[in-house]
């Protein structure tokens, strides 16, 4: 079965601090994975993806994220954040082989991202 | 290049009305869906196509119906509105290469049902 957990609800960080947003997969087959950030009443953004090759991808806004295969993690990380930053933060995975229709997204975290 | 719109943006229904919300994109994608957003509730799917002429339930399908007569369109009805249907309403879609690998979304249809 596909599912994506992103154990913390919010995430609170001083600005310039680096910030890391948690997400771990499961899927059957081979996983796409995504993240997305949300700022309010607006619809979701596209920040970064892996689909393969190197494990550490960047995306927009300065953010990147690692594919750990052994752990099934995907975590998002920024080495300095920016007020800006704040926003509702969501992990999303496709799998490749078994379920290429859907899209399987965790729960959201919210970043709070202090001056 | 609009990527994908969606209208309305918003709407105040009686319990009991019926709507259509439209969602249109203009990247060719194959892939399009129909998610709501409740607070504390993430994104939960309601229904997606594969393509044009196709439709398939997902995670909370009761209530709504939802048709893709035109490859760039996809429409979710609401036969008769509910008060529990009060929600933003989110529509994506995604291709099967590069970057349509991702999916793009609109920027929501927030409705109300009183």
């Amino acid at each position: 079965a596909q599912s994506v957990a992103q154990p913390e609800d919010q995430v609170n960080v001083a600005e310039g601090n680096p910030l890391t947003v948690k997400c771990t997969y499961s899927v059957s087959g081979n996983p796409y994975l995504f993240w997305y950030v949300q700022y309010p009443n607006r619809g979701l953004q596209f920040l970064l993806k892996y689909i393969t090759g190197d494990n550490l991808v960047k995306g927009s806004y300065g953010f990147e994220a690692e594919f750990n295969k052994s752990q099934t993690s995907f975590h998002l990380k920024k080495p300095s954040a920016l007020v800006s930053d704040s926003a509702l933060y969501f992990c999303a995975v496709r799998d490749l082989l078994y379920n290429f229709n859907k899209f399987y997204f965790g729960s959201g975290t919210k970043l709070n991202v202090k001056p | 290049n609009a990527g994908v719109t969606q209208t309305p943006k918003f709407r105040v229904l009686k319990t009991g009305q019926s709507m259509t919300l439209l969602c249109a994109q203009d990247m060719n994608h194959e892939y399009m869906y129909w998610y709501r957003q409740d607070p504390g509730m993430g994104l939960r799917l309601i229904h997606y196509s594969v393509g044009e002429g196709t439709t398939a339930k997902g995670e909370v399908p009761d209530g709504y119906n939802v048709s893709r007569l035109k490859k760039q369109n996809f429409l979710l009805g609401l036969e008769s509105a509910a008060p529990s249907q009060t929600s933003v309403y989110f529509c994506a879609s995604s291709g099967t290469s590069g970057r349509a690998y991702e999916q793009y979304f609109g920027p929501g249809t927030r409705l109300t049902v009183t």
